[in-house]
């Protein structure tokens, strides 16, 4: 099955900085793939997702592409805010066909103002 | 619509008691995760349902632990003869699983299990 590399945390970033969380991942098959964001005191909820090599998921000026070549899926934004603050779970399918989601161990961000 | 319902949101026991934890899942999905995450740590897979069938029980941590689904929708996750490593936040999700590939999963709040 897929397993996950996600960059450890935690990560420290003053306010309008750039953000890039890397997350590689081994696949058998080309998965759907997850970026799941856990806020203070709140349960987890999709990010984004991209369903196919190349393509490129975005939401709430967070974006990932999904990058065959290099099985990575790292997670971008170009002007973190301190409402970014939150854990950040990249999660690829545990194998080809399965309904199953290998979660990365999660990166803290804190962002500063 | 509804989301993933959990309950209770926060138990409770002290060590030796058995406990039961329930997740309601969003109607019609047909997949069901329960995972466990400790804190400051990431996500547990503990088992998964397709249906009522358990595909993938692998995450148990011990014979302790065992959950059941019934109808297709509701899931019980029991743990037995509680112990003080068995404190945790116990999450629910379920996920259409009609595609034949992983889909979103929805997450419910959660149970804070704490063991006295």
């Amino acid at each position: 099955g897929n397993s996950v590399t996600q960059m450890e945390g935690p990560v420290t970033l003053s306010e309008e900085a750039f953000l890039t969380i890397n997350c590689t991942y081994t696949a058998t098959g080309y998965p759907s793939l997850f970026w799941y964001v856990q806020y203070p005191g709140e349960g987890l909820q999709l990010l984004l997702k991209a369903t196919k090599a190349d393509d490129k998921g975005s939401n709430k000026g967070f974006e990932a592409t999904y990058r065959k070549e290099t099985t990575s899926f790292h997670l971008e934004k170009g002007s973190v805010q301190v409402s970014d603050s939150a854990v950040y779970f990249c999660a690829p399918p545990k194998g080809a066909g399965s309904y199953q989601l290998t979660f990365g161990k999660g990166t803290k961000l804190s962002v500063i103002p | 619509g509804a989301g993933v319902s959990q309950s209770p949101s926060n138990k409770v026991t002290e060590k030796g008691k058995d406990v039961e934890l329930r997740c309601d899942p969003i109607s019609g999905h047909t997949a069901l995760y329960w995972y466990r995450q400790s804190l400051g740590q990431g996500l547990e897979f503990l088992i998964y349902f397709q249906g009522n069938s358990a595909p993938d029980k692998s995450g148990l941590p011990s014979d302790r632990f065992s959950a059941e689904r019934t109808g297709g929708s509701v899931s019980t996750l029991t743990i037995q003869r509680t112990q003080q490593e068995d404190s945790a936040v116990y999450l629910c999700a379920s996920s259409p699983a009609a595609s034949g590939r992983a889909d979103t999963q929805y997450f419910g709040p959660g149970t804070r299990l704490t063991v006295l």
